[in-house]
């Protein structure tokens, strides 16, 4: 499986914007970018996803890189409610992998008020 | 999107013992999955609960230990067999939607220690 690397801790003001970014240097071609987030005593919960181009939806965008090689979540205004552990995942759409992901360690995000 | 409930949420267990841990998905779905959390630990897939068919296990997990069901599209279970405290974690199910538009959910997870 590809991997992703990912910083342990981030750390952002409440209101500011916070770049969660991931490396992914053995990405192929068919690997989607997912993003997931665990708040504390809580399942994951769906973030984002891309493939190539840069995608926005109503939770956050993920800038995508030209080789694809790193992505950035990228929170546009935390809030305390957005403290919880990132997880970036190359998710393989096709084959016997499909629905797999693999978690990383995942980058723990607190947010100061 | 799919909301999947859990039970029990937590439950202390003796060595040696069971549990049933249910699975229920609000909607019908096409995949199903079961991780373990080890405390302090990222997520760790176990299988692929198949529908109609035997589970799919990942490496280092076994139908013996791990015995799961999937009667239909919209439940599952998983039992944690003749348990040891070192099967102490939160153990999790999700679901991927009809669409299959590669979103996955996440229930909020069982709790268990074994003393």
């Amino acid at each position: 499986d590809a991997k992703t690397t990912q910083p342990n801790s981030m750390e952002s003001n409440e209101e500011e914007p916070v770049h969660l970014p991931c490396n992914h240097s053995t990405i192929s071609g068919t690997d989607y970018i997912h993003w997931y987030r665990q708040l504390p005593s809580q399942g994951p919960e769906y973030v984002i996803h891309g493939l190539t181009s840069n995608v926005n939806n109503r939770m956050a965008s993920l800038a995508i890189a030209e080789d694809r090689k790193s992505s950035t979540l990228i929170l546009h205004r935390a809030t305390l409610r957005d403290a919880a552990v990132y997880y970036c995942i190359l998710f393989n759409a096709g084959g016997t992998s499909y629905g797999k992901l693999t978690f990383g360690q995942g980058t723990i995000l607190t947010v100061h008020p | 999107s799919a909301v999947i409930s859990q039970k029990p949420s937590r439950d202390i267990c003796q060595r040696g013992t069971s549990l049933t841990i249910q699975c229920q998905v609000d909607s019908q779905v096409t995949m199903m999955f079961w991780y373990r959390q080890q405390p302090g630990q990222s997520l760790t897939l176990i299988a692929t609960a198949n529908q109609g068919s035997e589970a799919t296990y990942e490496s280092g997990f076994v139908i013996d230990k791990f015995p799961i069901s999937r009667p239909n599209l919209t439940f599952s279970t998983l039992t944690v067999s003749n348990m040891s405290p070192e099967d102490s974690s939160i153990y999790l199910c999700s679901a991927e939607g009809l669409a299959r538009d590669n979103e996955q959910f996440f229930g909020p997870g069982t709790r268990l220690t074994v003393l």
